[in-house]
């Protein structure tokens, strides 16, 4: 099946960092960019990174920037991101997804991994 | 707060048809997605480039775009269509920057 699956959430302190992952399964990472979107549970969705296909184009919401690092080796077919500094309103659902073009839709999502900020 | 502005809710009678709207600058340039999210689920795209369907969404769903102003209209709504819907565009400023709408509740009577 064709999907992007997540890796990397758990329960971390204010000021940790911790990496996710997201690994795509039968398709070719490469050709695509890719976001990283959350979203607290019951809120809306906030989009978080983008990467291009080569990995040469970076951009990061302001709420994360300085903090936050999206990365990919294509050569793993895997997207990541670091995240450093936490805090607790960085506690949330991750997704991983893919991007289709046309302005920046989204037409492939992982499940998501939980990251939840807490002493 | 979101660039990109939706109702909170909206309620529509089964068969009926209802109309979500997302309004924002951004929209005045680039193309508008949407995305429906159900309890517990990944979001999935169900328009995109304003009026275009994905394969296996169905065609009671169709999208229109007239200013800053974008619409995602569910023509006979039914039980299933009860989602929450995001839309989503490029950022205002033109950057490689996302923005999505703080999203609107849908609920089927």
């Amino acid at each position: 099946e064709v999907q992007l699956v997540e890796s990397g959430g758990g329960l971390v302190q204010p000021g940790g960092s911790l990496r996710l992952s997201c690994e795509a399964s039968r398709f070719t990472l490469s050709t695509y960019w890719m976001h990283w979107v959350r979203q607290v549970p019951g809120k809306g969705l906030v989009w978080v990174s983008l990467i291009s296909s080569d990995g040469r184009i970076i951009t990061h919401a302001d709420s994360v920037k300085g903090r936050f690092t999206i990365s990919r080796d294509n050569a793993k077919n895997t997207l990541y991101l670091q995240m450093n500094s936490l805090r607790a309103e960085d506690t949330a659902l991750y997704y991983c997804a893919r991007d289709y073009g046309y302005d920046y839709a989204i037409d492939m999502w992982g499940q998501g991994t939980m990251v939840t900020v807490s002493s | 707060s979101s660039e990109l502005t939706q109702d909170p809710a909206v309620s529509v009678a089964l068969g009926q048809t209802v109309t979500i709207t997302c309004q924002g600058d951004s929209l005045r340039s680039w193309y508008v997605s949407w995305y429906q999210q159900k309890p517990g689920q990944a979001p999935v795209l169900v328009m995109y480039g304003k009026t275009i369907r994905p394969s296996g969404i169905p065609d009671r769903f169709s999208g229109s775009t007239s200013g800053d102003t974008a619409s995602l209209t569910i023509t006979g709504a039914q039980a299933e269509d009860e989602a929450d819907y995001y839309c989503n565009s490029r950022h205002s400023s033109g950057n490689q920057l996302v923005v999505f709408g703080g999203g609107t509740k849908l609920t089927v009577l």
